[in-house]
C-alpha cells in the first residue's frame, strides 16, 4: 500500500516556541492532505485540509494563525504549531489523499509535548 | 465535531471469541471505512464499504452497513490477542467530499 511518513515522530518543546511537523507521501502525489489531532483516549479530530498550491481550509474552531499549514509540493505538507502551549500537547496525524483510489493513507503520527 | 458514535466504548473478550463493534452516523454518506489504531500509532485501513453495499468481508472481518438506520457494524471472528487495539469508523459524504469524520472509537482488548 501507499506510504506516508511524518517527521518528527516525537517532539518536546518549551512553551512559546514553534514546532514544524512534516508529512510526506513517499510513493504517490497528493494534491490534498489532511491534518488531524488526537487527544489521549479520544478520536481523531480533523483540523484542516491542505491543498497543494493554495490556502488550507480549516475546520471550525481551529485557529489558522496558530496552526500554519503549507503544502508546497505534491508530496509534502507541513504543519507549524506557533507559540505552542501545554494545551497543544497532542498526537498529530496527517493523511494523504490518493485521487486514483479515492483513499486516504495515514502517517504514523507525531507526539507533541509542550512543557 | 464528530458525527459518529461507536459502541461499546470498550470491549474485553477472550481469545477465540468474536468481537462486534457498532458505529452510527448522522448524515448521508458515500462511504464508510473502518480503521484500527494500536496505542500511540497511526491508523491502519481495514475495510471500506460503499453506501450501496450492505455487507463486505475481508479475512476475519465482516462489515455491515444499514443506511436506513445510519449504522454499521464490524465483526472480528476468532479474535487474537494481536487484535487488541482501538477501532474507528469514518465516513465521507456528498457535502464533505474526501474529508473523513471519525467515530468515537471502540477500545478492544483480547485476553490470551
Amino acid at each position: 500500500g501507499a506510504v506516508v511518513s511524518q517527521h518528527p515522530s516525537r517532539v518536546i518543546c518549551k512553551s512559546g516556541t514553534s514546532v514544524k511537523i512534516e508529512c510526506r507521501s513517499l510513493d504517490f502525489q497528493a494534491t490534498t492532505m489532511f491534518w488531524y489531532r488526537q487527544f489521549p483516549k479520544q478520536s481523531l479530530m480533523l483540523m484542516a485540509t491542505s491543498n497543494e498550491g493554495s490556502k488550507a481550509t480549516y475546520e471550525q474552531g481551529v485557529e489558522k494563525d496558530k496552526f500554519l499549514i503549507n503544502h508546497a509540493s505534491l508530496t509534502l505538507s507541513t504543519l507549524t504549531v506557533t507559540s505552542a502551549h501545554p494545551e497543544d500537547s497532542s498526537f498529530y496525524i496527517c493523511s494523504a489523499f490518493r485521487d486514483t483510489f479515492y483513499e486516504q493513507y495515514f502517517g504514523p503520527g507525531t507526539r507533541l509535548t509542550v512543557t | 465535531s464528530q458525527q459518529g458514535e461507536e459502541d461499546p466504548q470498550a470491549l474485553s473478550i477472550q481469545e477465540g471469541e468474536n468481537a462486534t463493534m457498532n458505529c452510527s452516523y448522522k448524515t448521508s454518506i458515500n462511504n464508510l471505512q473502518w480503521y484500527r489504531q494500536n496505542s500511540g500509532r497511526g491508523l491502519v485501513h481495514l475495510i471500506l464499504i460503499r453506501s450501496n453495499e450492505r455487507e463486505k468481508h475481508s479475512g476475519r472481518l465482516r462489515v455491515t452497513l444499514d443506511t436506513s438506520k445510519k449504522s454499521s457494524s464490524l465483526l472480528i471472528t476468532a479474535s487474537r490477542a494481536a487484535d487488541t487495539a482501538s477501532y474507528f469508523c469514518a465516513t465521507d459524504g456528498e457535502t464533505s467530499g474526501s474529508r473523513l469524520t471519525f467515530g468515537e472509537g471502540t477500545q478492544l482488548t483480547v485476553n490470551p
